[in-house]
């Protein structure tokens, strides 16, 4: 069974463009997670999607988007890029709806914006 | 507002030893927690789980110890191997809500041969 894809793996951007992110679930997860990790700041939470709707958000502002498609892949978007913005986006799939079950990873899409 | 916490960056063990990670939280209403490990340019990969209801979960080498009283869990790897060095992050989410999970800031362990 093939894990969590995400593309690109690397991804280098001018301050003010906008990105755009993918992701492609574990076969039959239909919830999918994405998360920003930063130097000494972890992992943070950034939305999820189950089953094409945007279920609970993350505090980010609001030029970070996301969306999913009926075949449970799953885009998210940055626009108008700030310096602070690089870091590593990962993407997590899950098999349920609900909590108390683990999450996927995908290797992730490190963006640094310059 | 960092809900669960890890306040060891770094821990080092010899080889064979047990390695033994914390982490604390703040939110009563977690009820389930887990570990991952993680490699550099690698997303985290899943280690071990424990439900709220439980206070031990094992499984081979880990051992997950939950004290919902002092809002505490640990992860306890015996014997420590030189291929367990990497950062471990504790994580906790809520049943009934959506699958938001909320992580520590991590540890970085060294197993040294």
């Amino acid at each position: 069974k093939a894990g969590v894809t995400q593309t690109p793996r690397y991804l280098i951007k001018t301050r003010g463009q906008q990105v755009t992110l993918s992701c492609s679930p574990i076969s039959g997860h239909r919830s999918v997670s994405w998360y920003q990790q930063t130097p000494g700041q972890g992992l943070q939470f950034l939305f999820e999607y189950f089953s094409e709707t945007q279920r609970n958000k993350g505090n980010f502002p609001g030029r970070f988007s996301g969306r999913q498609f009926s075949n449970s892949r799953s885009e998210m978007n940055v626009s108008t890029l700030e310096l602070g913005d690089s870091a590593l986006y990962l993407c997590a799939s899950s098999s349920r709806p609900q909590g108390n079950t683990e999450a996927f990873f995908g290797q992730g899409t490190r963006l640094t914006v310059v | 507002d960092q809900q669960v916490k890890q306040n060891s960056p770094s821990l080092s063990v010899q080889e064979g030893r047990i390695s033994i990670l914390n982490c604390d939280y703040t939110n009563s209403m977690f009820d389930y927690f887990l570990w991952y490990k993680k490699y550099p340019a690698e997303g985290p990969t899943f280690l071990i789980s424990i439900s709220s209801i439980k206070d031990k979960n094992e499984d081979g080498r880990f051992t997950v110890f939950l004290n919902k009283s002092a809002k505490h869990l640990s992860l306890h790897i015996v014997p420590s191997q030189p291929g367990d060095s990497a950062v471990y992050f504790c994580a906790a989410s809520l049943q009934t809500g959506a699958n938001n999970l909320f992580f520590g800031t991590g540890t970085r362990l060294t197993v040294i041969p």
